[in-house]
């Protein structure tokens, strides 16, 4: 089966730009997941979503950090504008259901300068 | 706050050892516990996963749980050069999110 789909890899940004990802998950997977992962720590928890639904944006910083996931299939991450501690790895991954494993996606990995 | 900690290392084995990897967490709604291995540049990839108290074996890994003292470990047998990564525990209740720890990275030198 195909993997967790994502774009770009790599994206270099000034300060106060804004920027946008994009994740394709498992044909499938319902859950979708969107993580951020800063040098040297482990993936923190954006938001979740079934389907097209929200099950938990807790620690997604609302004032500057928005996520859609339009027909419960891709998802699109958006920064605006962005800091210079959003500086990660944005990583997206799916769950299929009655399984909680996650496959994770390549990455995107954000630079801002 | 749902924690879940890691000794960040690094754990340097030599190859052919056992190496030993350990985790705990605070929330003892926590029901599934998962092994990722995370290469450098890489995305996490996921190796084990364990329900129930006692032992997982799966190949040269075996996952444990306990989850009275709320403590979940990792062994790699037979440590292969290839094993070095570092390897993300993590844990959650039934239809949410994963909670990860930070990481330990693991050495293994021939």
């Amino acid at each position: 089966e195909a993997g967790v789909a994502q774009s770009p890899r790599y994206k270099i940004i000034e300060k106060r730009q804004s920027v946008a990802f994009w994740c394709n998950p498992i044909s499938g997977h319902a859950t979708l997941y969107w993580y951020q992962q800063i040098l040297g720590q482990g993936p923190k928890l954006l938001i979740q979503f079934q389907n097209n639904g929200v099950v938990d944006d807790s620690q997604l910083p609302k004032d500057r950090f928005s996520a859609e996931r339009l027909k419960g299939v891709d998802s699109t991450l958006k920064i605006q504008p962005a800091k210079l501690e959003d500086s990660a790895v944005y990583l997206c991954a799916s769950r299929a259901p009655g399984n909680y494993g996650y496959t994770f996606g390549s990455g995107t990995r954000l630079t801002v300068v | 706050q749902k924690e879940v900690e890691q000794n960040s290392g690094p754990l340097s084995v030599p190859e052919g050892a056992i190496a030993s990897l350990n985790c705990t967490y605070s929330d003892r709604g926590s029901q599934s516990f998962f092994w990722y291995r995370q290469y450098s540049g890489k995305s996490p990839e996921l190796i084990m996963s364990i329900y129930s108290n006692g032992d997982k074996e799966d190949g040269r890994f075996t996952a444990q749980l306990n989850k009275a003292s709320q403590y979940v470990s990792l062994l790699i047998r037979d440590s292969q050069p290839s094993d070095s990564a570092t390897y993300l525990c993590a844990g959650g209740d039934s239809g949410y999110a994963l909670n990860f720890g930070k990481g330990t990275s693991l050495l293994v030198t021939p």
